[in-house]
């Protein structure tokens, strides 16, 4: 059975500062995806991972997957307000389901 | 852009209803998924599908069933509502294509009440 933990699962942060989500998973996975959700929302697509050593970049988010050693980070930086929000990862196999990370909750202070 | 749609945003029901909670997406995939997210549990999967008429549980399906009539619409159904029940029920589609575009796609969320 596939389990998912992310850490840290709080973080509050200062804006201008860098920091790294971990996202380790139990068995085997070709891929991994990354979300984010704001307040009352719903899941938004951020990254897919698609290969060992896979590294994809949007803005002040960089995401990477080692499927070595069952590992995928999402690091910060630079942080602004805006970045504030729940952030959940999700390895998956092929194209079936996805199990989620309890998510960490991102808060960005000015 | 890939649709999925779920048919209410908030319903209150009372223990014991019968509650039927639609989702309906627009990009031909052949995976639906229902989850539920509640504070402190992340989101857990109560079923999903791979194709019309095919179901398998998820990790928490007691209390709940589906039914897949037609390729783009995934219906949960609470046979006898509890109020332990009461969450943010979550729909999601996705391909079963090989490569990038493989990701789930979100509904809007149903924020479920039982009173």
């Amino acid at each position: 059975e596939l389990k998912v933990e992310q850490n840290p699962l709080f973080l509050s942060m200062q804006e201008g500062k860098n920091y790294t989500i971990y996202c380790n998973y139990s068995t085997t996975s070709d891929r991994l995806y990354w979300y984010r959700q704001d307040p009352g929302k719903s899941l938004e697509s951020l990254f897919v991972l698609l290969s060992n050593g896979a590294v994809k970049q949007e803005g002040r988010l960089m995401a990477s997957l080692d499927t070595k050693a069952r590992l995928s980070t999402l690091h910060i930086t630079a942080a602004v307000h805006d970045l504030s929000a729940t952030y959940f990862c999700a390895p998956g196999r092929g194209a079936q389901k996805l199990v989620f990370g309890q998510g960490t909750r991102l808060t960005i202070n000015p | 852009d890939v649709k999925v749609t779920q048919s209410s945003r908030y319903l209150v029901k009372r223990t014991g209803e019968k509650v039927f909670l639609e989702c309906v997406q627009d990009m031909d995939h052949e995976n639906m998924f229902w989850y539920r997210q509640d504070p402190g549990l992340g989101l857990r999967l109560i079923y999903f599908s791979y194709d019309v008429k095919m179901k398998e549980k998820g990790d928490i399906p007691e209390g709940y069933s589906v039914s897949r009539e037609k390729k783009e619409r995934f219906s949960l159904i609470l046979e006898s509502a509890s109020t332990n029940q009461t969450s943010m029920y979550l729909c999601a589609s996705s391909s079963q294509l090989q490569g990038a575009d493989t990701e789930a796609f979100f509904g809007q969320g149903t924020r479920l009440t039982v009173v």
